[in-house]
């Protein structure tokens, strides 16, 4: 079974401060796609980034950053800088690349930046 | 580009009545999946519709039956709602064997 892990429920920190939202993921298959979406109070599910299995290579987006380590099988997400409008809930999922796509969510973790 | 679109924004039900939501890809996607999302919960995969057919389908029971027309668009349904069934509907589209789901804005519906 596929299984995703988000221990933290939630994180508060101050505009400019780093902060790491952390990724477990577990999974029997060899083949798999890692996904991060953002949730703002409005409730819609916007994508950040998908990494497929083969692609250990970390990326950066601008003052986003994510961590593949398939070792520990983490998929840990950084903002840099963070600023208010950071604020949302933020979901990891982990999709198998065979058979139909179904998604399997994480839990969740609320980021709180306040000014 | 028209992303995917959700009708209605919210909806108010009570128990043991019939719901029916209502979902537009985006342009280019064949490919329709719906979610389920508990308040305070990650979303929970309900099922996918591609070519009109259902083709894959989680832990919900048949009263959660849903649609696809030749325009892509979708429907899900669920008959004698139960209180637990109060959620945000989510739906996401794809190109069949595409990677990245996009998602609509969701349904909140509430059942009294």
């Amino acid at each position: 079974a596929q299984k995703v892990t988000q221990a933290q429920t939630e994180i508060s920190v101050v505009e400019k401060e780093d902060v790491t939202l952390d990724c477990v993921y577990e999974t029997r298959d060899t083949t798999y796609y890692l996904f991060w979406y953002k949730q703002p109070p409005s409730g819609e599910l916007v994508f950040l980034i998908r990494r497929n299995s083969f692609d250990e290579q970390n990326e950066i987006s601008g003052r986003y950053s994510w961590n593949f380590q398939k070792s520990t099988s983490s998929f840990n997400f950084t903002i840099t800088a963070s600023q208010v409008v950071d604020s949302a809930v933020y979901f990891c999922a982990l999709r198998m690349n065979t058979g139909f796509q179904k998604l399997v969510f994480g839990t969740g973790t609320r980021l709180l930046v306040s000014p | 580009e028209t992303g995917v679109t959700q009708s209605p924004t919210h909806l108010i039900k009570t128990r043991g009545q019939q719901v029916t939501l209502r979902c537009s890809s985006q342009s280019g996607h064949n490919t329709v999946s719906w979610y389920q999302q508990a308040l305070g919960q990650g979303p929970q995969f309900i099922f996918q519709y591609y070519r009109e057919e259902e083709n894959g389908r989680g832990n919900f029971p048949p009263r959660f039956s849903g649609l696809q027309f030749p325009n892509y668009s979708s429907e899900l349904n669920v008959n004698a709602l139960e209180l637990d069934d109060s959620a945000l509907y989510l739906c996401a589209s794809t190109s069949w064997g595409g990677e990245t789901q996009y998602f609509g804005p969701g349904t909140r519906l509430l059942v009294l």
